[in-house]
């Protein structure tokens, strides 16, 4: 069983300032792949990025990076020029690339941005 | 516009009462799933659907109840509901293939006295 571990429960973070949330997992699989999730005030669950194993460069969705660690099986999100919008609980999570398609979810990050 | 619906969005009741809490996506996805989600716990799955007719559980099944009847439809059962089912709860749907996004309604909020 894979499991993915979120070792900051909570983060604070000043507007336009960059915060770096850790995650990391346990797998005896080669080929994966990753995700970070925000779930903001109203529960909706949104994908913020994703990254395949066997992909060596790390995935950016704007101000939204990743440094994928495969070796060190890490893979954290950092949040640049941070807005009040991204106030959220963040999820890493891990999926095989084959299999049931399951998610397996860490504890989840809180972040708050202060204005 | 593809979504996921879920219903209800928030359920009172109580210990020993069946209910079925809804899911259905407009997508055509083969794969459907039930998650719980509670505080520092993350979420965790407890039933999926690869296709109609096809589920299995995931790392939570006890105490629900999943059916598959239409492609669309996803309906969660508890048949008889325990304070211990008090929690978030979130269907999700995707397509078949390996990195394809998946979807999650809006969640439900049960609370189980």
């Amino acid at each position: 069983a894979q499991t993915v571990t979120q070792s900051q429960p909570e983060m604070s973070v000043q507007e336009a300032e960059t915060v770096t949330l850790s995650c990391t997992y346990d797998t005896s699989e080669s080929n994966y792949y990753l995700f970070w999730y925000k779930q903001p005030p109203s529960r909706q669950m949104i994908l913020v990025i994703r990254q395949e194993a066997y992909k060596q460069q790390n995935a950016t969705e704007n101000r939204f990076s990743v440094n994928f660690q495969k070796a060190a099986k890490s893979f954290s999100l950092k949040i640049s020029d941070s807005q009040l919008g991204d106030t959220a609980m963040y999820f890493c999570a891990f999926m095989k690339s084959m299999g049931d398609y399951k998610l397996s979810f860490g504890a989840g990050t809180t972040v708050t941005v202060r204005a | 516009e593809a979504q996921v619906t879920q219903n209800p969005r928030y359920l009172i009741t109580v210990t020993g009462k069946k209910l079925t809490v809804t899911c259905s996506q407009n997508m055509n996805h083969e794969y459907m799933s039930w998650y719980r989600q509670d505080p520092g716990l993350g979420l965790r799955q407890i039933y999926y659907s690869m296709n109609v007719e096809v589920t299995d559980k995931g790392d939570v099944p006890e105490g629900y109840k999943v059916s598959r009847k239409e492609k669309r439809n996803f309906p969660l059962i508890l048949e008889s509901p325990s304070p211990n089912q008090t929690s978030l709860y979130f269907c999700a749907s995707r397509r078949v293939s390996s990195y394809n996004e998946q979807f999650f309604g809006p969640g439900t909020r049960l609370t189980v006295l």
